[in-house]
């Protein structure tokens, strides 16, 4: 079935480490891909997000991601983590067929706690 | 308000029972997500509306869901006849015109427990 991986669950780091976490998706054509944040006790909401033009995107709080698009991947990046960081971080993907327009398929989302 | 809001905040109800939950997307949007979010789950796609269109509902687990969206703003998501499965947060969201590159804006979700 066609899905979207987020391989680590529950990512442990300590303040001004550097952090990547994978992303992939299953979906053939053209994608459009996004990350969101949930911090604790707040809504969900966008980190940042690529459609088209260069693969590297940058959102906010340092964030960035890169588009490989021959590796289905969409990984999040930021060079030097902080306490404020700690949040779930969700992986979604829009695959853009007709009939699902708008509609987004989410990763499981993984857990980072960053430790002061 | 300024964002999606989302009512109750907490349900508890007992196997069986009936259950609605509300959805007040930003003014102005005309899409509208449902979503699932289980205990260690992704989000789960339910259902989807768009302007005046038919809405997508594809992701609708079972026929015991069911959502309506009154004048193009305010939702409903009703769970008829709740089973201990149905147990988890009930997102909404919403985005200006339902296309594909936008950002959707979440609500605070409803957790729903079903003893």
């Amino acid at each position: 079935a066609q899905s979207v991986s987020q391989h680590n669950h529950h990512v442990i780091l300590s303040e001004a480490a550097s952090l990547e976490l994978g992303c992939n998706y299953s979906y053939g054509g053209t994608v459009n891909l996004f990350w969101y944040v949930q911090y604790p006790g707040q809504h969900l909401q966008l980190l940042l997000k690529y459609f088209s033009g260069d693969p590297l995107v940058k959102g906010i709080k340092g964030f960035e991601a890169e588009f490989i698009k021959s590796k289905f991947s969409f990984n999040l990046r930021k060079p030097s983590v902080q306490w404020s960081d700690t949040a779930e971080y969700f992986c979604a993907v829009n695959p853009l067929r007709g009939s699902t327009l708008g509609r987004l398929y989410f990763g499981r989302g993984t857990q980072l706690t960053v430790w002061p | 308000g300024a964002g999606v809001s989302q009512s109750p905040s907490n349900k508890v109800t007992e196997k069986g029972k009936d259950v609605e939950l509300r959805c007040d997307p930003i003014s102005g949007h005309t899409a509208l997500y449902w979503y699932r979010q289980s205990l260690g789950q992704g989000l789960e796609f339910l259902i989807y509306f768009q302007g005046n269109s038919a809405p997508d509902k594809s992701g609708l687990p079972s026929d015991r869901f069911s959502a309506e969206r009154t004048g193009g703003s305010v939702s409903t998501l009703t769970i008829q006849r709740t089973q201990q499965e149905d147990s988890a947060v009930y997102l909404c969201a919403s985005s200006p015109q339902g296309l594909a590159r936008e950002t959707q804006y979440f609500g605070p979700g409803t957790r729903l427990l079903v003893l």
